[in-house]
């Protein structure tokens, strides 16, 4: 069954560094989204992205974010400079179509920044 | 805004049991995308149930089942013959305007053998 994957599982970085998370969407899916979970809260809407641009984005995605689809296959999600409280559990997702549509989930990438 | 309200932080059931979470949620939309997803201690965000909103009929899914109430504005999950891997975090979560998922607090689900 096609899935969602993620890389890398676990990120360990500096404050100020920037990092690079990667997200394969299912091969058909043409909608890709971004959430983070800061441990033991919800989840929360960072992104949505079709067509090769941010269809919707959330206050948390600053200036400090930027997502992109470099190739075919990859979607990234970028974070500048990083601070403390970008620890969370991202994950992405994706959809074949939008508006209501299922999402499925990719495993997550674990950030912490020290 | 959207807000989706899961009252239960934990819940326990016996292995072979019946256990009910609780959702509530709020719109004044009449048509919109309701699911359940779980979490296991992976923490992958893995798709359970969804319930179209406009159909009357409760979506099912082997043991797991909704009970929708429109009016009521409340998307519960039941969880028939519990087993051990039911073991989770489940979150509900709307879908109402666009594209964004919006989730509950969530609720631990532990299973007793």
């Amino acid at each position: 069954e096609p899935e969602v994957t993620q890389t890398p599982s676990h990120q360990v970085t500096q404050m100020g560094q920037e990092v690079i998370l990667r997200c394969v969407p299912i091969s058909n899916h043409l909608y890709f989204y971004w959430y983070r979970q800061i441990l033991g809260q919800k989840v929360e809407f960072l992104v949505s992205f079709y067509n090769n641009e941010i269809s919707e984005k959330s206050e948390i995605f600053d200036d400090q974010f930027s997502v992109e689809r470099p190739d075919g296959s990859n979607f990234t999600l970028k974070i500048r400079s990083t601070k403390l409280e970008d620890s969370a559990m991202y994950f992405c997702a994706s959809s074949e179509r939008a508006n209501q549509e299922t999402q499925y989930f990719g495993p997550g990438t674990r950030l912490l920044v020290l | 805004a959207q807000t989706v309200t899961q009252s239960q932080p934990e819940m326990s059931v016996q292995e072979a049991e019946t256990v009910t979470l609780s959702c509530t949620y709020d719109t004044s939309e009449s048509d919109y995308y309701l699911f359940w997803y779980k979490q296991p201690p992976s923490r992958q965000m893995i798709l359970v149930i969804r319930q179209e909103a406009y159909k009357q009929q409760n979506a099912t899914e082997n043991r797991f089942s909704v009970n929708f109430q429109k009016a009521a504005k409340s998307f519960s999950l039941k969880i028939s013959d519990s087993q051990l891997g039911d073991a989770a975090m489940y979150f509900c979560a709307s879908l109402i305007y666009g594209n964004k998922l919006v989730f509950g607090a969530g609720t631990i689900l532990r299973v007793k053998s």
